[in-house]
Formats: C-alpha cells, sequence, structure tokens
C-alpha cells in the first residue's frame, strides 16, 4: 500500500454509537493530522500529531478523541455525536510543514 | 474577518485562457502560502507553495504572492477542462497549523 489509507471509507452511526476511524500513512512522514470537511465550510483542522505527540487541539468538542499509538497510525475515536458532526473526516501527514498529503476520507453520517 | 478569504466561484473560463485564482488573508505574520486542488468526490492535493514575495513557476501554474497586501494568487495558463476543480488557498503562520479558505470552483469550458 501506498500513500495515506482511511477506514472506513463510509460511516453511519446513530448518536449513542462508539466507532472509530482509521488512518495509515506510509510514506514515513513525522507528522498526522485530522481535518473535517463539510458541505459550504473551509476544512477545519482538528489535530496535529508530531512523532506520535498531541501538538494541536483546535477546540474539538471531547466526544471526538484521537489517539496515535506511532507514526504511522492515527485514529479518530467518535461517541455521542451529533447530527451536524456529519461531514467528510480527512487523515493527512507531512514531512514539511503545510505540504500535507490527504487520505480519501471517511464519509460520517450521524442519525 | 475570515482568516483566508476566496471567492467561492463558479469561475468560468474557456480553455486555452489564463484562469486567476485569488486569495486573501488576515494574519501579518503568516509564513508560507499553499495551494491545493480538489476535485469533487476526492481529497485535496498540494500543487504550489511559495513563501517569498514575488512569482514562483511551475508549469502552467504560476503563484503570486504579496505579503504588503497580504495577497496570494495563483494563475494557470493554457486552462484545460481537466483543470475543472475547487482550488483551495492555504495559510500557516507557525507550527503545523494550516489555515484553509473556501476554495474557489473553476470551471474550463471546451
Amino acid at each position: 500500500e501506498t500513500g495515506v489509507t482511511q477506514t472506513p471509507r463510509h460511516l453511519v452511526m446513530g448518536m449513542t454509537n462508539k466507532k472509530s476511524l482509521k488512518c495509515e500513512q506510509h510514506l514515513g512522514h513525522n507528522a498526522m493530522y485530522w481535518y473535517k470537511q463539510s458541505a459550504k465550510k473551509p476544512l477545519e483542522l482538528m489535530f496535529v500529531y508530531n512523532f506520535k505527540e498531541q501538538t494541536e487541539n483546535n477546540s474539538v468538542p471531547s466526544r471526538f478523541s484521537p489517539e496515535c499509538p506511532n507514526s504511522s497510525h492515527l485514529f479518530l475515536h467518535l461517541h455521542t455525536l451529533q447530527p451536524e458532526d456529519s461531514a467528510l473526516y480527512l487523515c493527512a501527514s507531512s514531512q514539511e510543514v503545510g505540504e500535507l498529503f490527504f487520505g480519501e476520507g471517511s464519509r460520517l453520517t450521524v442519525l | 474577518q475570515k482568516e483566508v478569504e476566496q471567492n467561492s466561484g463558479p469561475l468560468s473560463v474557456p480553455e486555452g485562457a489564463i484562469a486567476s485564482l485569488n486569495c486573501t488573508y488576515s494574519d501579518r505574520g503568516s509564513q508560507s502560502f499553499f495551494w491545493y486542488r480538489q476535485y469533487s468526490g476526492k481529497s485535496p492535493e498540494l500543487i504550489m507553495f511559495i513563501y517569498s514575495n514575488g512569482d514562483k513557476e511551475d508549469g502552467r501554474f504560476t503563484a503570486q504572492l504579496n505579503k504588503a497586501s497580504q495577497y496570494v494568487s495563483l494563475l494557470i495558463r493554457d486552462s484545460q477542462p481537466s483543470d475543472s476543480a475547487t482550488y483551495l488557498c492555504a495559510v500557516n503562520r507557525a507550527g503545523n497549523m494550516l489555515t484553509f479558505g473556501g476554495g474557489t470552483r473553476l470551471m474550463v469550458k471546451p
């Protein structure tokens, strides 16, 4: 596998469910990111990890919980989400600041 | 005021013309500037970055930066229908935080 892979590509969950999004990068990068993309809104940075350490948390609600066990893997744990959390969640990695490589995204629908 | 502003478009240009995409940013401390292209249903991909005032050319693409005016632009020469996409401007002030604009949708008509 190459690049940045995200699973699942599509996820439907109820507000009381707990689910996780997974991201894996095969590029040897040292930084990984979660972004949220909603209709008619700019890409929103959620979390940044550098060498497994969280360096940015962009005021994200606690119902989103990131986990970075190593520099190649990133998870986003989801619980008690709201319908307005329905969006495309994009994982990215980078070696240089700003030069992001994105995965294909996980399309989340909260019922 | 939005941190990074772009006209949402759509910007429609005929095939072979020059497409000019513009972006303004609010933070004077911004240090580096990026253009991403996002095809419908796909994730963004980096096409250019610029750090210094002036022009930077890469093939049919030219990025222009004017820090005094807090303005960055992307020119696409000889536009092709395959250039039809949403173009996202992104700005880095410090650390790993990249702030994106809302994007400009470009349509190149054959």
